[in-house]
């Protein structure tokens, strides 16, 4: 089945930027979904489709994708942001369909 | 609003069996896929088992194929996951999520529920 890299752990300072990467075989090719949790609390997506934000989420985050590598983007990090982020695929081949990387822990320093 | 709300969880012996139910509101239920998505304590997100909205299509992880049934009742507005032959190693918190129009991702989530497996 399809596998998701993620790093564990990505730390930014206030107002910094902070990227987030989601590495996969091909992963351009895929549409690409990020959910954000914050401890004790369900995931929330964040990013839709490589590059769509939700309703509700700030222009802050911003997403891409090349060719093995997605990247969710936080521009001008706030404390708020600190959580744990996950990278999604559907994955065609796998029964379950949704693939899920390892997640990243954001500090904010 | 949408709402998704899962039953409570438990403590349940290596061996025994659990049923979770998550009951919907605010969107149209039978058209829908719904996921069950598992987190161990600790732990990133795992997807463990969909259905499609009729019912007629499952889906599950390997390791709980054979051991795990999604279902659901559309007149309910709820989807259920039976669990048979539970292990440790299926500790964790248990997310009731509605899949998008097409299933490719989740665009709503249940608070959660623990199970833990123990002896």
């Amino acid at each position: 089945s399809y596998v998701l890299t993620q790093p564990p752990s990505v730390s930014a300072a206030p107002g910094k930027t902070a990227t987030i990467s989601c590495g996969g075989d091909n992963i351009a090719r895929q549409s690409v979904h990020w959910y954000q949790q914050k401890p004790g609390q369900a995931p929330v997506g964040v990013m839709y489709y490589d590059g769509d934000r939700p309703s509700g989420i700030p222009e802050r985050f911003s997403g891409s994708s090349s060719g093995n590598t997605a990247t969710l983007t936080i521009s001008r990090v706030e404390a708020g942001d600190e959580a744990d982020y996950y990278c999604q695929v559907w994955d065609s081949t796998s029964d379950n369909s949704w693939v899920f990387g390892g997640g990243t822990k954001l500090t904010v320093l | 609003e949408i709402q998704l709300m899962e039953s409570a969880g438990g403590l349940v012996q290596p061996g025994g069996s659990l049923r979770l139910s998550c009951a919907a509101s605010g969107f149209t239920f039978s058209s829908y896929w719904m996921h069950w998505v598992r987190q161990a304590p600790g732990k990133g997100l795992v997807g463990v088992s969909r259905i499609n909205g009729p019912g007629t299509y499952t889906g599950y992880e390997d390791s709980v194929k054979g051991r795990f049934t999604i279902s659901r009742d559309n007149a309910k507005n709820t989807v259920f996951l039976q669990m048979n032959n539970l292990r440790v190693e299926d500790t964790g918190v248990y997310y009731c999520a509605r899949a998008n129009w097409n299933d490719e991702l989740a665009d709503n989530w249940g608070q959660g529920t623990l199970v833990t497996v123990s002896s």
